[in-house]
């Protein structure tokens, strides 16, 4: 089952507003990161982390890897109507084990 | 570049029967790994293939297997299907040349077990 717990579950937010989730584990992890999935589709890879407490950002997208190595969030800023989908993040501890959160699904209304 | 492809799209068995999933990895990868994800929740890890051999494998019964061959494209067998298994199957391809080596998905094969 599911070993990371993402929150919220559901977003709905009107166009230009800013957006954060967020990811925690009992568990420490060596590797985070956040992908999109959109309808019919495979999940696409947004940020990775590698360093506790590193700060990376790709365009309006930004995540931090938590200095606890247990936690991990995403914001976006000036959300536009194609940052519709859902964001997972994922932990991972060596190349072959990577967890998955339950994600979460966000609504941008133009 | 090409990327990662799945086939088929979209799959309905029935319980009991037995199905073959099938994967191509990126170009310049050689490692696959395999995930179940079932309604509204995240993918969850089956295995991963490195050089033709299973490198790692998460919380599924044995009726689930798979191969890699020489070209590193992928495949996943599932037997004496059960309702359960019914859930978007992806694979992923990465290169393991080093710590970053992050994993790029295909679209899935949608199974639906009636």
């Amino acid at each position: 089952g599911q070993q990371l717990n993402q929150s919220p579950q559901s977003m709905f937010i009107q166009e230009g507003e800013d957006v954060s989730m967020n990811c925690t584990s009992s568990s420490i992890f060596n590797t985070w990161l956040w992908y999109k999935q959109e309808p019919g589709e495979g999940p696409v890879l947004l940020i990775a982390l590698y360093k506790a407490g590193e700060l990376t950002s790709n365009g309006r997208l930004t995540a931090q890897f938590g200095i606890t190595r247990k936690d991990s969030f995403l914001n976006i800023s000036a959300s536009i109507p194609s940052d519709v989908g859902i964001y997972f993040c994922a932990g991972r501890r060596d190349n072959n084990d990577m967890r998955f959160g339950a994600g979460t699904r966000l609504t941008v209304k133009p | 570049e090409t990327g990662v492809t799945q086939s088929p799209t979209h799959l309905i068995k029935t319980r009991g029967q037995q199905v073959t999933l099938r994967c191509s990895s990126q170009s310049g990868h050689n490692t696959v790994s395999w995930y179940q994800q079932a309604l509204g929740q995240g993918p969850q890890f089956i295995f991963q293939y490195y050089r033709e051999e299973e490198n790692g494998r998460g919380n599924f019964p044995p009726r689930f297997s798979g191969l890699q061959f020489p070209n590193y494209s992928s495949e996943l067998n599932v037997n004496a299907l059960e309702l359960d298994d019914s859930a978007l199957y992806l694979c992923a391809s990465s290169s393991l040349a080093g710590f970053r080596d992050e994993q790029y998905f295909g679209p899935g094969t949608r199974l639906t077990v009636t």
